[in-house]
């Protein structure tokens, strides 16, 4: 199975400060890489798809980057509403596997 | 919008048996693959289990492999997850989700999960 290592695995920032996730895979899973956001007691919600396609509804301050093994999720100007949980989950290869999250604290 | 809803979650002692059932509506259920994907109260996320539109695919992992079973009735826009033999391993929150496509393998809609507890 691909091993999906997420860090850090918290995280804690004020509004407006820019934020850097990063995911690495444990063998090439091209681009075939997604990131989810989940709050507290909800369903994940999709927000980013092959590694850097932002999903209709999204804002733009988020945004994704890699290919191979290495990748990130960038916000751009963290605002209240992003304070959250985020995976990531390669689907390059049965089983489809996800990383363990990084929650984002308010600092 | 698309709208999935779970039903069928509740306590179940080991070793026993639990049906799931997720409704679709929104979209057109018989082009994509769907998914099952639960998270254990306070963990991470795990696909279970993922089948193709037409049933020709159904993928498991190795956990619930040979205990549960993926279905679709295209006809119903439902999809459901037969879980035999289960353990306390399998307490979780069960998601249904919609694949990005045919069956890419990632989750562009979710529902809002039912909570199934194995406990004696």
């Amino acid at each position: 199975d691909i091993q999906m290592t997420q860090s850090p695995s918290t995280l804690s920032a004020s509004v407006g400060d820019r934020v850097t996730i990063t995911c690495r895979a444990s063998e090439s899973i091209r681009s075939r890489l997604a990131w989810y956001q989940q709050k507290v007691g909800k369903a994940p919600k999709l927000l980013i798809s092959k590694a850097s396609d932002l999903e209709s509804g999204v804002p733009s301050r988020f945004s994704g980057s890699g290919s191979g093994t290495e990748f990130s999720l960038t916000v751009s100007s963290l605002q209240p509403d992003d304070f959250a949980t985020y995976y990531c989950q390669q689907y390059n290869s049965f089983p489809w596997t996800f990383g363990r999250g990084t929650k984002v604290e308010i600092k | 919008q698309v709208q999935l809803v779970e039903s069928g979650g509740g306590v179940v002692q080991p070793g026993r048996s639990l049906t799931l059932s997720c409704t679709a509506s929104g979209f057109s259920f018989i082009d994509y693959g769907m998914h099952w994907v639960r998270q254990a109260p306070g963990k991470g996320l795990e696909g279970v289990a993922a089948v193709s539109s037409d049933e020709s695919f159904k993928y498991y992992i190795d956990s619930v492999k040979g205990r549960f079973t993926i279905s679709r009735d295209n006809s119903k826009k439902t999809l459901y997850l037969q879980m035999n033999s289960l353990r306390s391993e399998d307490t979780a929150v069960y998601y249904c989700a919609k694949d990005g496509n045919l069956l890419t393998g990632y989750y562009d809609n979710w529902g809002q999960g039912t909570l199934v507890t194995v406990s004696s």
